[in-house]
């Protein structure tokens, strides 16, 4: 299986800094068709996860464009751009390329 | 609007097997894929299974053993299977479309 590592662990921000988040993945998650199925999420205390990114860069319904999404390959970056209150939470790297997917270990964003 | 919901019992004992409905509306599940992630108490996600629009699914390979997933298009429904449930099971367990999550539902694998 696909492995997803995302660094940091954790993060600390202070309001309007930007940031950014690494997601390394064990092989290329490039398809045959040119596609690659790299998501964002970002899950808030007791929320469900909610879909920042698809297929590496492209903004979900209603997400602030202070998020973008980078990356080729196997290296992936998601980058928020002047963290805001409503910032804080888990994100999660998943790829869906390989099956099965899976997801990154979580870098968890909190306030300095 | 599209929604998703969970259902199934908050408890089961060790050993039995569990079963969960995922209950859509706003879309057709011959449209789109629907997965099983779950979530540990304290820890990160874990994508456990889908269907997808076509109806073939695809496994976590950790759990492929022990687990089916299936639908019924006539009533909107996802459904997830698990046996040989252990304490390790116990999470809250979400269904999605991806772009779209339930609320989740809390399983508890206990005695």
């Amino acid at each position: 299986d696909v492995v997803l590592t995302q660094t940091p662990s954790t993060l600390s921000a202070t309001i309007g800094q930007s940031v950014s988040i690494s997601c390394r993945s064990s092989q290329s998650l490039l398809d045959s068709a040119g596609n690659t199925y790299l998501y964002w999420y970002l899950q808030r205390p007791g929320q469900s996860p909610q879909l920042l990114i698809y297929l590496v860069s492209n903004l979900g319904s209603g997400v602030p464009n202070r998020f973008s999404g980078s990356g080729s390959g196997t290296d992936f970056t998601l980058k928020i751009s002047g963290v805001e209150a409503e910032d804080l939470g888990v994100y999660y790297c998943m790829q869906a390329t390989h099956a099965p997917n899976t997801f990154g270990a979580g870098t968890k964003l909190e306030l300095k | 609007q599209v929604q998703l919901k969970e259902s199934g019992p908050g408890l089961v004992q060790p050993s039995q097997t569990l079963s969960l409905t995922c209950t859509v509306s706003g879309f057709s599940l011959t449209s789109y894929t629907v997965s099983w992630v779950r979530q540990p108490p304290g820890k990160g996600l874990e994508w456990i299974g889908a269907i997808w629009s076509g109806g073939s699914t695809d496994y976590n390979s950790a759990l492929k053993s022990r687990l089916s997933i299936s639908r019924d298009t006539s009533k909107s429904q996802v459904l997830l299977k698990m046996n040989s449930l252990q304490t390790e099971d116990t999470a809250i367990y979400f269904c999605t479309r991806g772009d779209y999550w339930g609320q989740g539902v809390m399983v508890t694998v206990s005695s």
